[in-house]
């Protein structure tokens, strides 16, 4: 199985700084065929599912603010939030869909300073 | 407007069955892979299973292997996840998602609300 890793497990930021969230996977997730990265990532508030922010490790979803960002490929990635907001306060994940069984990292949680 | 209610959670004795279900609406059941993913209080979140469109496809997180079987009828817009042999440690919301269509290598666009299931004595 491919281990997902991410840190820091929590980080605290001031309104309209940046907040940068880090990935590992165990193994590449660029396929080859298409030079894509089977990498996602998730914003997830209290009590709400989660919702997909980015995917291809740097596409952002519609509807999405642009302050959200992805980089990164093979096996390393980074979720950016350049200018955070009181409305990001919440947990966020990256999730490998490279290889069955998919795979989440354990989450990092987002704070206000 | 996309849809996905799951139903069916509740408290069950360890040892126990539950059935859950997810009603889909809002787009083409058929054609998407569905994936069944569950988040334990307070934890982070597990893939548990998919399901190919048709159904002849499916895979599971090794932990619920030979105790959970998903299922689908597309004739009724809906999925399912029978749990049998349910432990302590399966207790969780759990999600019904879907992503790309005609993939099986898709990340997850649309969640349900989730349902909570609760494995207690």
């Amino acid at each position: 199985d491919i281990v997902m890793t991410q840190s820091p497990d929590s980080l605290a930021v001031s309104l309209g700084e940046r907040a940068t969230i880090n990935c590992k996977s165990s193994q590449s997730v660029l396929h080859s065929s298409n030079k894509k990265n089977y990498l996602g990532w998730y914003q997830q508030k209290p009590r709400q599912p989660p919702k997909l922010l980015i995917y291809w490790a740097s596409t952002r979803e519609s509807g999405v603010p642009d302050r959200f960002s992805g980089s990164g490929s093979g096996t390393d990635f980074t979720l950016t939030i350049s200018s955070l907001q009181a409305e990001d306060v919440a947990v966020y994940y990256c999730h490998q869909y490279y290889d069955i069984p998919f795979t989440f990292g354990p989450g990092t949680k987002v704070d206000i300073k | 407007e996309v849809q996905l209610v799951e139903s069916g959670g509740g408290l069950v004795q360890p040892g126990g069955s539950l059935r859950l279900s997810c009603a889909a609406s809002g787009f083409t059941f058929s054609t998407y892979w569905m994936i069944w993913v569950r988040q334990a209080p307070g934890k982070g979140l597990e893939w548990v299973a998919n399901i190919k469109q048709d159904g002849s496809e499916k895979h599971y997180v090794d932990s619920v292997k030979g105790r959970f079987t998903i299922s689908r009828d597309n004739a009724q817009n809906s999925l399912y996840l029978q749990m049998n042999s349910l432990r302590a440690e399966d207790t969780a919301v759990y999600y019904c998602a879907f992503g790309r269509e005609d993939s099986t290598y898709t990340f997850l666009k649309y969640w349900g609300q989730g349902t909570l299931v609760t494995v207690s004595s």
